[in-house]
């Protein structure tokens, strides 16, 4: 069975800051898909970034960055230039083919001004 | 739609009254999931549906636990003789489907709170 863990349950980060959520999981396949999701406390999850298994290049969007290493089945959020509306549970998932998401516990990250 | 919504977004049940829970998913989406969410964790998931089609359950804790999609549109979970520790959010999510897209798309939840 797969599994994700997530290590680190807080964080804070000063404003235009750089932070990273760390985030393993365990599984035999070799296709898979990994998420990260962002749930302020309104609890509208919202997709972050996405990375296939079988693309070695890692995934970016503006701020968001990926740091994935296959072999080590590591899969770290770099977020740069905190804002304060970055302040929310971020959750590492995994899922392989269309199937279910199997989630982390969650990192609580606190962006200070 | 816009996205996915969710109905009602509160209920408090007495425990032993049944609940039933709505998911409306993106228009044309093929594929919807329903999680739970305790207070403090991360989502575990419920069950899928491939249009009206029910292809996982395994994750429904028990008997008490039903979910359907007739038409392959929106589908209600419903939770028979509620227990105190059927309280926690639940999340439906939907997708384009097997062979597309395969993200997953969440509504705002249903937190159910059973006294």
């Amino acid at each position: 069975a797969q599994t994700v863990t997530q290590s680190q349950p807080e964080m804070s980060v000063q404003e235009a800051e750089t932070v990273t959520l760390s985030c393993t999981y365990d599984t035999s396949e070799n296709n898979y898909y990994l998420f990260w999701y962002k749930q302020p406390p309104s609890r509208q999850m919202i997709l972050v970034i996405r990375q296939e298994a079988y693309k070695q290049q890692n995934a970016t969007e503006n701020r968001f960055s990926v740091n994935f290493q296959k072999a080590a089945k590591s899969f770290s959020l770099k977020i740069s230039d905190s804002q304060l509306g970055d302040t929310a549970m971020y959750f590492c998932a995994f899922m392989k083919n269309t199937d279910k998401l199997i989630f982390g516990t969650g990192t609580r990250l606190q962006v200070f001004p | 739609g816009a996205g996915v919504s969710q109905s009602p977004r509160y209920k408090v049940a007495k425990r032993g009254q049944d609940v039933a829970l709505r998911c409306d998913p993106i228009s044309g989406h093929v594929s919807l999931f329903w999680y739970q969410q305790a207070l403090g964790q991360g989502p575990e998931f419920l069950t899928y549906f491939q249009n009206e089609a029910q292809l996982d359950k395994s994750g429904l804790p028990s008997d008490r636990f039903f979910a359907e999609r007739p038409e392959g549109s929106v589908s209600t979970l419903k939770i028979q003789r509620t227990q105190q520790e059927d309280s926690a959010v639940y999340l439906c999510a939907s997708s384009l489907g097997p062979g597309t897209e395969e993200t997953q798309y969440f509504g705002p939840g249903t937190r159910l709170l059973v006294l």
